[in-house]
């Protein structure tokens, strides 16, 4: 069975620019997160889905990141226009809605913005 | 608001010696409990979790963890150390209540171990 897959695994941008990351869940999991993790900080939740709508966004830092999952299926990340303090790891996990204890981690993208 | 205070950013030990990571939390009732491994150019990895079963959970890798109530902690500890145990290690807390499922992580402990 394939992990939780992301791409790409790296993105260097300009302040300003636009970057979209892609997070493709395992195959049957509804639930889908997004956390981030700046400049050796803790990981910080930024939002979950379930299947297509967001269960909580609470975590999104402002109005330049916009998180989609049409269909339900992979969802995609977009910060834009990008600011320095973007810059991190971007990690993706998904679960089965009955059992969501447990969240399969992908192995994240590491956004540099100069 | 729940939130996780994980001890040192480094810890060091020598081969074959105890594994102790401390992780101690806060929340207004006893919440799920977990840790996390990254190896180097991986994602994280679920080594193990408590969600209100047993206190000593045993996890992969020879791992394992105690829920503490009383001193709200989570440490966890492997007997012996090997040289594959060096990682980033994430202690993590959430609700327990279904649906309220969003991760509080620590900042992590870096592990090295000494030939």
């Amino acid at each position: 069975e394939a992990g939780v897959t992301q791409f790409p695994s790296h993105s260097v941008i300009e302040k300003g620019q636009t970057v979209t990351l892609r997070c493709d869940p395992i195959s049957g999991h509804d639930n889908l997160y997004w956390y981030r993790r700046v400049m050796g900080k803790e990981i910080k939740f930024l939002l979950h889905f379930v299947k297509e709508s967001k269960q909580d966004e609470s975590g999104m830092p402002n109005n330049r990141f916009l998180a989609e999952r049409t269909g339900g299926t992979y969802s995609t990340l977009k910060v834009q226009p990008a600011e320095l303090e973007d810059s991190g790891v971007y990690f993706c996990a998904s679960s089965q809605v009955t059992r969501a204890d447990t969240q399969y981690f992908g192995p994240g993208t590491r956004l540099t913005v100069l | 608001a729940q939130s996780v205070t994980q001890l040192g950013s480094h810890v060091s030990v020598s081969e074959g010696a105890l594994v102790l990571l401390r992780c101690n939390y806060s929340s207004s009732v006893p919440p799920y409990l977990f840790w996390y491994v990254q190896y180097p150019n991986q994602g994280l990895q679920l080594l193990l979790k408590y969600t209100s079963a047993a206190t000593l959970v045993k996890g992969i890798n020879g791992f394992e963890a105690e829920f503490k109530k009383s001193e709200t902690s989570f440490h966890l500890t492997k007997p012996s150390a090997h040289m594959s145990d060096a990682a980033e290690y994430f202690c993590a807390v959430r609700p327990t209540n279904f649906g309220n499922e969003k991760l509080t992580f620590g900042t992590g402990t870096r592990l090295t171990i000494i030939p």
